[in-house]
């Protein structure tokens, strides 16, 4: 399973953009660049995932460079509401893939007021 | 709400005892996921599900932890003789066969404290 690289933690100001970015430089070309984050004392949620081309959806934005060796994961404004653990997660598409994620530690981001 | 659900949220138990864990996927969604996360650390990926059949199982899935899916529906996840390194929080996701990549929805977990 390909591995990705992302800072432990980062910290962010309340309503400012925060860009969490993600190293995969062994990634293949088939593995599609998932976020999900895990609020306190909740399970993983699902953010956004991507293959090749930037992504929005009501969440945040997903920007990858054209190599796909990196993505940034964008949260337009931050919130308090946002302060979790970030994950990047690589997946193979395939059906004979079971789609099953490979957690790294991912990145702490903490929201101050 | 039609969201995942486990059962027990919380359980203590002593070495040695079995523990049984529940989960309720989404309905309809055929893909079951177990994952298991230890104090500090990302979810670690135990075992998975299509339908009722358990498709791939990882090495950190000893002969102690069994897994069911009867019916394709509910799931349970079983520890025999329980030990303090089984302490953690137990996961359970399910998705959509759209394509593999289909997101996945997790439960709020089962965390277990091993005396």
């Amino acid at each position: 399973d390909a591995k990705t690289t992302q800072p432990n933690s980062m910290e962010s100001n309340e309503e400012e953009p925060v860009h969490l970015p993600c190293n995969h430089s062994t990634i293949s070309g088939t593995d599609y660049i998932h976020w999900y984050r895990q609020l306190p004392s909740q399970g993983p949620e699902y953010v956004i995932h991507g293959l090749t081309s930037n992504v929005n959806n009501r969440m945040a934005s997903l920007a990858i460079a054209e190599d796909r060796k990196s993505s940034t994961l964008i949260l337009h404004r931050a919130t308090l509401r946002d302060a979790a653990v970030y994950y990047c997660i690589l997946s193979q598409d395939g059906s004979s893939n079971t789609g099953k994620l490979i957690f790294g530690q991912g990145t702490t981001l903490q929201v101050k007021p | 709400d039609t969201g995942v659900s486990q059962d027990p949220r919380h359980k203590i138990t002593k070495r040695g005892q079995n523990v049984t864990f529940r989960c309720d996927p989404i309905s309809e969604h055929n893909r079951l996921y177990w994952y298991r996360q230890t104090l500090g650390q990302g979810p670690e990926f135990l075992t998975y599900f299509q339908n009722e059949a358990q498709l791939e199982k990882s090495r950190l899935l000893s002969d102690r932890f069994s897994a069911e899916r009867p019916k394709g529906s509910f799931s349970t996840l079983e520890i025999q003789r329980t030990e303090q390194g089984d302490s953690a929080m137990y996961l359970c996701a399910s998705s959509a066969q759209v394509v593999s990549t289909s997101r996945q929805y997790f439960g709020p977990g089962t965390r277990l404290t091993v005396l």
